[in-house]
């Protein structure tokens, strides 16, 4: 049960450079998006969402773009910090359903 | 900051055991959730649950799985015969209501060991 993907499981970035992480889904019920940071023995933590009915949406250095055609959607953090090296997960869900459904995650490494 | 808690951080358990994990949601949340992370792999939904009663459950929730709230502040998730197979992190997860969004809140999790 794959319903969302995150084909890349790390990614390396300089400090003060983009970092975008990527999500596809297939679910097309699926109407409300979501990104969690995850620290080593820590609990998912909320980070940014997006409802299917907006494109982009932005917080500080945060911002999720969702590509309702492609059935795919991006986290860009800009400028990267060291404090962002951890895990990230994006999550999806239905307005129907109460679970959330998640990634496998990818780990971000931002390189001092 | 309000946040979810969880006790205890780690319980070892021998096979064929019960255990009983605790979670106590953010206080002014009514939807309380129950995922598990087996080690390298993704974020599980187990079950949901609002009005005292399970509202959604996924394959993995199975008879041996109960949950319970059994005052008014913790959430409990009880496994009554444990396998090898559940050793993973659960993580609880609560919500507030009155929103159509589903921006969960999670704790830091129990890692569960089953010897």
């Amino acid at each position: 049960d794959q319903q969302v993907k995150q084909n890349s499981p790390s990614l390396s970035v300089q400090e003060g450079r983009i970092s975008i992480l990527n999500c596809d889904y297939t679910n097309s019920m699926f109407d409300y998006f979501l990104w969690y940071k995850k620290y080593p023995a820590e609990g998912p933590t909320f980070l940014i969402s997006i409802s299917s009915i907006k494109d982009k949406n932005e917080d500080g250095r945060f911002t999720v773009f969702l590509n309702k055609s492609a059935k795919h959607l991006s986290l860009h953090i800009v400028p990267s910090q060291p404090g962002d090296s951890a895990v990230y997960f994006c999550a999806a869900s239905d307005t129907g359903a109460n679970n959330l459904f998640f990634g496998t995650g990818t780990r971000l490494t931002v390189i001092p | 900051e309000p946040e979810v808690t969880q006790t205890p951080s780690h319980q070892v358990t021998q096979m064929g055991q019960e255990v009983i994990l605790r979670c106590v949601p953010i206080s002014n949340h009514l939807y309380f959730y129950w995922y598990r992370q087996i080690l390298g792999q993704k974020v599980e939904f187990l079950v949901s649950f609002y009005n005292n009663e399970i509202s959604e459950k996924s394959e993995i929730f199975d008879d041996q799985f109960s949950v319970e709230r059994p005052d008014g502040s913790n959430f409990t998730l009880k496994i009554r015969s444990t396998k090898l197979e559940d050793s993973a992190m659960y993580f609880c997860a609560s919500r507030t209501s009155g929103s159509s969004y589903n921006e969960q809140f999670f704790g830091p999790g129990t890692r569960l060991t089953v010897l």
